[in-house]
């Protein structure tokens, strides 16, 4: 079955930056883009950004622009999120998503399935 | 504040009909772009419920409808259930400069 598998639990200090992986099975992971999106504890979902597998190309909210980087392992069907500079508003459960196979602009389709989510922690 | 905009709680009955809105404007949803929903219980990641604003994959029950008009969109549950008692999320594209993926703030769904 289609699935996502992420990585464990980090804490971080401020400053740090942490690099959450997601691997997926059960289907082609270059025909479908993977978004990944955040949570503090008690809040809502936050868009953080995308990347095509396939052509290596990526976005990102402004909110992030800098801060975060979006790669991917085609040899080994994994997607990394780097987030540096870290702060303790950062902490949060971190999700990755995958996209539609259709060609339209990332984040702009409906995301399925979800990885499990990683807790990162930032604490000093 | 979130791009889109959600009422933070509804609630209703067993067997009654609620309905979730999803506000937007012409940057996101007026300007065609679709909406998505999400259903996440305590502690677990979302999950799809409704895509394209209106369809529904495999495995969720007809009871969960959605509706898009404008710069709105809605989530319906009808014959509520004790189970749907969550978080619910709305999803679209926004095509201003800090936009792109946008969500809803959230809203939850208490079962009376």
């Amino acid at each position: 079955q289609v699935q996502l598998v992420q990585s464990g639990a980090e804490v971080k200090k401020p400053g740090a930056s942490v690099k959450v992986s997601c691997k997926a099975s059960g289907y082609t992971f270059t025909s479908y883009d993977i978004n990944w999106v955040r949570q503090a504890t008690g809040q809502g979902l936050e868009w953080m950004g995308w990347m095509n597998p396939n052509s290596g190309n990526t976005g990102y909210a402004q909110k992030f622009q800098g801060r975060v980087t979006i790669t991917r392992n085609t040899s080994i069907s994994t997607a990394y999120m780097e987030l540096s500079s870290l702060r303790s508003e950062d902490t949060a459960v971190y999700y990755c998503a995958r996209g539609p196979n259709l060609p339209i602009v990332g984040g702009a389709g409906w995301f399925d399935p979800w990885g499990q989510g990683t807790l990162v922690t930032v604490s000093s | 504040q979130s791009v889109l905009t959600q009422p933070p709680s509804v609630s209703g009955a067993p067997g009654q009909r609620v309905t979730i809105s999803c506000t937007g404007s012409s940057s996101n949803i007026g300007a065609g772009y679709d909406v998505h929903w999400y259903q996440q219980l305590p502690g677990t990641a979302p999950k799809l419920l409704i895509y394209g604003n209106s369809n529904r994959p495999s495995g969720v029950p007809d009871r969960f409808s959605g509706s898009k008009s404008g710069t709105s969109a809605s989530l319906a549950i009808t014959g509520l259930q004790a189970e749907d008692e969550a978080d619910y999320y709305c999803q679209s594209y926004d095509s201003s400069l800090s936009g792109w993926g946008v969500f809803g703030g959230g809203t939850k769904l208490t079962v009376l």
